[in-house]
């Protein structure tokens, strides 16, 4: 099984609709992190927890909202999705050390029609 | 706020050319540097790092220095593979132990037979 999972991998949903984007890890790292990739931008942070009670927004956290439900998952809901949410979103998760690396998931491509 | 600078893609190179992927950083302290690839319809993987000045990180036969004097961390390869074809994120995290991981764009890296 794979360190970091996330489902759906591909979703296409409708503008208005409210959407949950779900990730779990198995390694056991305390940290976790939502980030968003769009072409030329690169990866943008939208939520992270370091640990089950903390949350925190990143650069781009309008419109999205985040859960903890334990120390292995961390969901990214998006509320009533628009169109400029269209993107990859991937979760990772990280040892608590700055200098540790990241395990990323696989990512979920996300479509808002 | 921290920033990091890599140079636009695609780059695009015959196998065993020597490759070079620039990157230069902003930040307020000492941060951790990190290069990332994601391959086509993955996730992205750790693919070196270095925690301080000097420090040289090396893995699968690319590698990159930790220069504090020009903020640079640039990767270099001295024979590419078409297998090498991939997307190319320069990272870096403060050395805070509450630092996130900020990326730069992107570089694709494309390596012809």
């Amino acid at each position: 099984d794979a360190d970091v999972t996330q489902t759906p991998r591909n979703r296409i949903t409708k503008t208005g609709k409210r959407i949950m984007l779900e990730c779990s890890q198995t390694k056991g790292h305390d940290r976790m992190y939502w980030y968003r990739q769009d072409p030329g931008l690169g990866l943008r942070l939208i939520y992270y927890s370091f640990d089950v009670k903390d949350i925190n927004k990143g650069e781009i956290s309008d419109g999205y909202s985040v859960s903890r439900q334990a120390q292995a998952k961390f969901s990214l809901s998006l509320e009533s999705a628009i169109p400029n949410q269209t993107a990859l979103y991937f979760c990772a998760t990280s040892g608590g050390q700055a200098n540790y690396g990241y395990t990323f998931g696989s990512g979920t491509r996300l479509t808002v029609v | 706020g921290d920033s990091v600078t890599q140079m636009e893609g695609p780059v695009t190179l015959s196998e065993e050319a020597f490759l070079t992927i620039n990157c230069t950083y902003t930040a307020t302290g000492y941060p951790s540097l990190f290069w990332y690839v994601q391959y086509p319809g993955e996730g992205l993987q750790l693919l070196l790092k270095a925690t301080k000045a000097d420090d040289k990180g090396s893995n699968k036969g690319f590698e990159a220095t930790y220069r504090k004097e020009t903020t640079s961390f640039h990767l270099e390869k001295g024979s590419v593979q078409v297998s090498d074809s991939a997307v190319y994120f320069c990272a870096l995290s403060e050395q805070s132990g509450y630092s996130t991981l900020t990326f730069g764009k992107g570089t694709m890296l494309l390596v012809s037979p």
